[in-house]
């Protein structure tokens, strides 16, 4: 089964608005870590922000927030407010602490609409 | 300032060769990775080291090597290329002393295997 699952290949969003990206992840480590991490088509990989499996608040890194529901095993993107230079890929991504293993998807292709 | 550098950015061997692709970092983090990204696969897990003189395999370690002599250096060494394994390749490192153990990407390679 695949650890991290993000369902959106691709994705527009218009200037200005809000987007979410899906990811859901299968673990049965109690302890782990959700990242999120930004591809722009210059290739590096840009940490964004993290959210840890005890963490009662979801976690906001200035326009990013990660919709954390964990009974549901899922930690989707919000962008607020997008910007043209949101354009770019996004990976999800898991650690497991107990198991020591680190997870990716295959990551979701969003353009910005001027 | 701290960072992660990858040496060569752009590579082309051929098939059969010996290829070493190194990875350098200087915030003195304790664990570092490789990665490799494919279209349609994300990022795969290569080799990982969580210290000197430590090296753990990962999902895709078949034809690859690697070795910690120091803090600072994991180079990856892929003993005969062969066509698969034409991929880009990022260099990770994370500090296992912090809550969330956030990987850090260099700036990656690109190699070709004619």
């Amino acid at each position: 089964a695949q650890k991290i699952t993000q369902t959106q290949p691709g994705m527009f969003v218009q200037e200005k608005e809000a987007v979410t990206l899906d990811c859901t992840y299968d673990t049965s480590d109690p302890s782990y870590g959700l990242f999120w991490y930004k591809q722009p088509s210059s290739g590096e990989m840009i940490f964004l922000i993290y959210q840890g499996s005890y963490d009662q608040q979801n976690a906001t890194e200035g326009r990013y927030s990660l919709n954390f529901q964990k009974a549901r095993k899922s930690a989707n993107l919000v962008i607020s407010a997008s910007q043209l230079g949101d354009s770019a890929m996004y990976f999800c991504a898991m650690r497991e602490y107990t198991g020591n293993q680190f997870y990716f998807g295959t990551g979701t292709s969003l353009t910005v609409i001027p | 300032d701290a960072e992660i550098t990858q040496s060569p950015r752009h590579k082309i061997t051929e098939t059969g060769r010996q290829v070493t692709l190194a990875c350098h970092q200087t915030w003195n983090h304790n664990n570092m990775f490789w990665y490799r990204q494919d279209l349609g696969h994300g990022l795969r897990l290569i080799h990982y080291s969580y210290g000197v003189q430590d090296t753990n395999k990962g999902e895709v370690s078949d034809g690859y090597s690697v070795s910690r002599s120091n803090t600072e250096d994991l180079p990856l060494t892929l003993e005969s290329a062969a066509s698969s394994q034409t991929s880009v390749y990022f260099c990770a490192s994370s500090d296992s002393a912090t809550d969330t153990d956030t990987q850090y990407f260099g700036p990656g390679t690109r190699l070709t295997v004619l």
